[in-house]
């Protein structure tokens, strides 16, 4: 078991470019969780899946994010047309059950210039 | 979900041992806390969780007040590697499934 594995580690990108994220969980785990940390601040909550299901958004959660983990397994987490407020970590995490503490990865770290 | 208050941060010397401490006043009978902590450069890790009981595991041990309003999370012999942010949540697991992480301790360690 190699934790939750996230790529890139690290992405800049020109505004107004997509970008997409990839996130592996540990592979039993069925719950898939993104999140968005800007400098100082806690993680902030973005999606929740279980299994392939995308079950809760958050409102941070604009029309130009989008989420998906096909088969639910691994989740990719989509910006289209970046902005320099989109500047960020991005975190992803999974769990096997509700009550379980969740396993998070080391990010990907966009900076839009 | 609840809100805690934690101190901003805190100081402790290498080997001895830590209290952090989280306030949770408007705590709810189904709210767990949780604690995680974050190392530089690293995604948060979790530490421990419980409801009403004290809890203890191999990283940390986790203090419940009688009236579950405030939680003190124990590392009983800090070292440099214990250098972090720590993060008090509640979670209701029955209305969300959110962990909303505040600004936490930033706890600084020195040999």
């Amino acid at each position: 078991d190699t934790g939750v594995s996230q790529n890139p580690r690290h992405k800049i990108t020109k505004r107004g470019q997509n970008v997409t994220f990839r996130c592996d969980p540990i592979s039993e785990h069925n719950r898939l969780y993104w999140y968005r940390q800007t400098l100082g601040q806690g993680p902030e909550f973005l999606t929740y899946f279980q299994n392939e299901a995308q079950l809760e958004k958050s409102r941070l959660l604009s029309d130009r994010f989008s989420a998906e983990r096909p088969k639910g397994s691994f989740s990719t987490l989509e910006i289209q047309r970046t902005e320099q407020g989109d500047s960020a970590m991005y975190l992803c995490a999974s769990s096997l059950a509700l009550r379980q503490g969740y396993t998070f990865g080391s990010g990907t770290r966009l900076t839009v210039v | 979900d609840a809100k805690t208050t934690q101190p901003n941060s805190m100081e402790s010397n290498e080997e001895e041992p830590v209290h952090l401490p989280c306030n949770h006043s408007t705590i709810s009978g189904t709210d767990y806390i949780h604690w995680y902590r974050q190392l530089p450069s690293q995604g948060p890790e979790y530490v421990i969780h419980g409801l009403t009981s004290n809890v203890n595991n191999r990283m940390a041990s986790l203090a419940i007040a009688e009236d579950r309003k405030s939680s003190t999370l124990i590392l009983h012999r800090a070292t440099l590697r214990d250098a972090a942010v720590y993060y008090c949540i509640l979670r209701d697991v029955d209305s969300g499934y959110a962990l909303n992480f505040g600004k936490g301790t930033s706890l600084l360690v020195t040999p």
